[in-house]
């Protein structure tokens, strides 16, 4: 367990509208990551952050947003939610001095 | 165009069977890691390899890294329900560059 949760863990909302999904860790992990799941797609990298707000973008960056205003808290945000945004969203953080990453629960997403 | 391939996708077996699964790349890892996600949760690591030929084993699980450092595959020995759940391989190439392949489902049937 590396302490890391996700609010809310599911969430029904419409078109247009503006998201924000947070992540929490308690470890005061360095590195964190936002993913998307999708089937056939595996895990593909939104945005990430290696530092208070010190974000950088992933594969799949386009129509999200990041924020990193303390050690503890990664936010992903979609301004204007589309149906093509509707997936599982993952959190993770890097364990210190390895490559290896730890995930979070999972949010649900669905954008009508 | 995944960078990870992993096959097969879906694996349906007996209990008691034994299966092998692959994650094969073009590209050279610094590392990698196989995953195993159950329903309505996230990815839980079950191993990292690093060394090009190096084999782990976890109980009935074993893994090998490729020569190369582009490839892996897991080995489950008699396998039983509990196995049941989404395999994910991830090769990294630093910290801030991981690619996962799209997994390979397995179900294990009593």
């Amino acid at each position: 367990d590396a302490g890391i949760t996700q609010s809310p863990r599911h969430k029904v909302t419409e078109t247009g509208t503006p998201v924000t999904l947070r992540c929490h860790q308690t470890e005061n992990h360095r590195y964190m990551y936002w993913y998307r799941q999708d089937p056939g797609h595996g895990l593909r990298l939104i945005h990430y952050s290696y530092g208070v707000k010190d974000t950088d973008k992933g594969e799949v960056s386009d129509g999200y947003s990041v924020s990193r205003s303390k050690t503890e808290d990664f936010l992903l945000t979609l301004e204007s939610a589309t149906s093509s945004q509707t997936s599982v969203y993952f959190c993770a953080i890097t364990s210190r001095d390895t490559d290896t990453q730890y995930f979070g629960p999972g949010t649900r997403l669905t954008v009508l | 165009t995944q960078l990870l391939e992993q096959s097969p996708q879906f694996l349906s077996i007996q209990e008691g069977e034994n299966l092998t699964v692959y994650c094969n790349s073009s590209s050279v890892f610094s590392s990698l890691q196989w995953y195993r996600q159950e329903p309505g949760e996230g990815p839980v690591l079950l191993v990292t390899v690093v060394t090009g030929g190096e084999v782990k084993k976890l109980k009935r699980l074993t893994f090998q890294f490729g020569d190369a450092r582009k490839d892996s595959s897991l080995h489950i020995t008699a396998a039983q329900p509990g196995d049941t759940g989404l395999y994910l391989c991830a090769g990294a190439h630093n910290n801030n560059d991981m690619r996962f392949g799209a997994g390979t489902r397995l179900t294990v049937k009593p």
